[in-house]
């Protein structure tokens, strides 16, 4: 079955640099790879996904890149606040499966 | 719609107890995923169904676990009997298939003593 494997499992940084968190998936046949959110206390909630046809997708400050050959996808976060701090999850699936989520990083920013 | 809908939030039972954890899905979804999240083993799949039946249950730890789908609105996740390592935040998700983005309930936290 798929596999995640997810880097860094903390990162700190400072306000308003940025940060990268990476993952790797073993599975060639899985074709989504949404990121997502948790904040203390709370539910893990989307923040942006990709598909397999895409190599890069933005949003505001967040972006994520696929590289399909290596099977591996990244989360870009610039001009970090102190509100992104939380954990951040990747997954990845292919179609009609459930999705197998790496371990999570730790994402601290302080001002 | 109010969203994915879990029930209770809290629950703490002594060891040897039976627990039962609900879950309404959003209308019109057809995929329906139990997740067990722990510090050390972050969100684990226990089981998920489709069009209410069972598709996977391979992540199931043992057989004190059980999980239904009866109708397209409501599941369950049974353990019998309970064990201090079953504490955890469980949770319970649901997509609509082609679109594969999983919505996630607030989770139960469950404390077995």
């Amino acid at each position: 079955g798929e596999n995640v494997e997810q880097h860094p499992s903390t990162l700190s940084v400072q306000e308003g640099d940025s940060a990268v968190i990476k993952c790797t998936y073993s599975d060639s046949a899985s074709n989504y790879f949404p990121w997502y959110k948790q904040e203390l206390g709370k539910r893990p909630q989307l923040i942006i996904d990709i598909r397999s046809n895409v190599g890069e997708k933005k949003d505001q400050r967040i972006a994520v890149t696929l590289n399909k050959t290596a099977k591996h996808f990244s989360l870009h976060i610039t001009e970090t606040q102190p509100e992104d701090s939380a954990v951040y999850f990747c997954a990845a699936s292919k179609a009609g499966t459930a999705l197998i989520f790496g371990k999570g990083t730790t994402l601290s920013v302080s001002s | 719609d109010a969203g994915v809908i879990q029930s209770p939030r809290h629950e703490v039972t002594e060891m040897g107890q039976e627990v039962t954890l609900r879950c309404k899905p959003i209308s019109g979804h057809d995929y329906l995923f139990w997740y067990r999240q722990t510090m050390m083993r972050g969100l684990e799949l226990l089981i998920y169904f489709n069009n209410n039946v069972p598709i996977d249950d391979s992540g199931m730890p043992e057989d004190r676990f059980s999980a239904k789908m009866p109708n397209a609105s409501f599941s369950t996740l049974k353990i019998q009997p309970s064990e201090p390592r079953d504490s955890a935040v469980y949770f319970c998700a649901s997509s609509y298939s082609r679109a594969s983005v999983a919505f996630f309930g607030q989770g139960t936290r469950l404390t077995v003593v």
